[in-house]
C-alpha cells in the first residue's frame, strides 16, 4: 500500500496525558499536513511542512502541540497535557510540492478520545 | 478568516434519482477549489481541483461547476447509487486549505 498512513487509528487517553501521533506520507510527496476535525465541522489546517521545514502553524495548534518532520519524511503531531477539547479526528495529508491539480492525499485519521 | 459554506447539511436521496449540493467560498483573491469525498473509515480522497472560472469537470457520473466571481460552486451526481454515500467536502485555498463542514449524502436503496 503506498497511500499515506496513520497511526494509531485510535487513542483513548486521560486527560492530562500526552499523546503522540505518526504520519508516513506517500514517498515522493514533499508537503505534508496536518488538520484537525471535531464533531460537525470540516476539517481544520493546523500545520505543514516542506521537506523537514515547518513552514507554517495555525492559531488552533497551542503551545501544548508540536509537530516534527525530522527527516523530511514521516511526521509526527504530539500533544501535551491534553484536555477534553482536544478530542477530534487528526487528519494527515502529503502532496507532491509542485503538483499541477495542487489536491491533498489523506491517510485515514487517528481518532482522539480524551476522558 | 475565509468562511466557506456548504449547502445543505445533509441529504437524503433515492437510489436512482440525482441531486446535487452547493459550496460558496469568498470571490476574492481565488486560488482552487477543492471537491472531495468522505466515506465513513475511510481517508477523503479528491474528486476535483478546479482553478478556472467557468471551469466544469466531470468524473463519471459526477461532475462539478465553479463560478469564481460570483463565489460559488456546484457538485453533481446524476443517477445516484448507494456507493455515493458519503460526506461530501469542498475546501478553497492555496497550500492551506479552508474546508466546509461537508454535506452528507445518504442514499436509500
Amino acid at each position: 500500500d503506498t497511500g499515506v498512513s496513520q497511526n494509531p487509528r485510535h487513542k483513548i487517553t486521560k486527560r492530562g496525558q500526552n499523546v503522540t501521533f505518526r504520519c508516513d506520507p506517500i514517498s515522493e510527496h514533499n508537503r505534508l499536513y496536518w488538520y484537525r476535525q471535531t464533531l460537525g465541522q470540516g476539517p481544520e489546517f493546523l500545520t505543514y511542512f516542506q521537506n523537514e521545514a515547518q513552514l507554517e502553524k495555525s492559531r488552533l495548534l497551542s503551545d501544548r502541540f508540536s509537530a516534527e518532520r525530522p527527516k523530511g519524511s514521516f511526521s509526527t503531531l504530539e500533544i501535551q497535557r491534553t484536555e477534553q477539547g482536544d478530542s477530534a479526528m487528526y487528519l494527515c495529508a502529503s502532496s507532491p510540492q509542485a503538483s499541477d491539480t495542487g489536491e491533498l492525499f489523506f491517510g485515514e485519521g487517528s481518532r482522539l478520545t480524551v476522558l | 478568516i475565509l468562511n466557506v459554506e456548504q449547502s445543505p447539511q445533509s441529504l437524503h436521496v433515492q437510489e436512482g434519482d440525482s441531486t446535487n449540493f452547493t459550496c460558496s467560498f469568498p470571490s476574492s483573491n481565488f486560488y482552487a477549489l477543492h471537491w472531495y469525498r468522505w466515506e465513513t473509515a475511510k481517508s477523503p480522497e479528491a474528486l476535483f481541483v478546479m482553478t478556472l472560472n467557468g471551469d466544469e469537470k466531470k468524473k463519471g457520473r459526477i461532475s462539478a461547476t465553479l463560478n469564481t466571481k460570483e463565489g460559488y460552486s456546484y457538485l453533481y451526481i446524476k443517477g445516484s447509487q448507494p456507493e455515493d454515500s458519503a460526506t461530501y467536502l469542498c475546501a478553497f485555498g492555496n497550500e492551506k486549505l479552508t474546508f466546509g463542514t461537508g454535506t452528507r449524502l445518504t442514499i436509500i436503496p
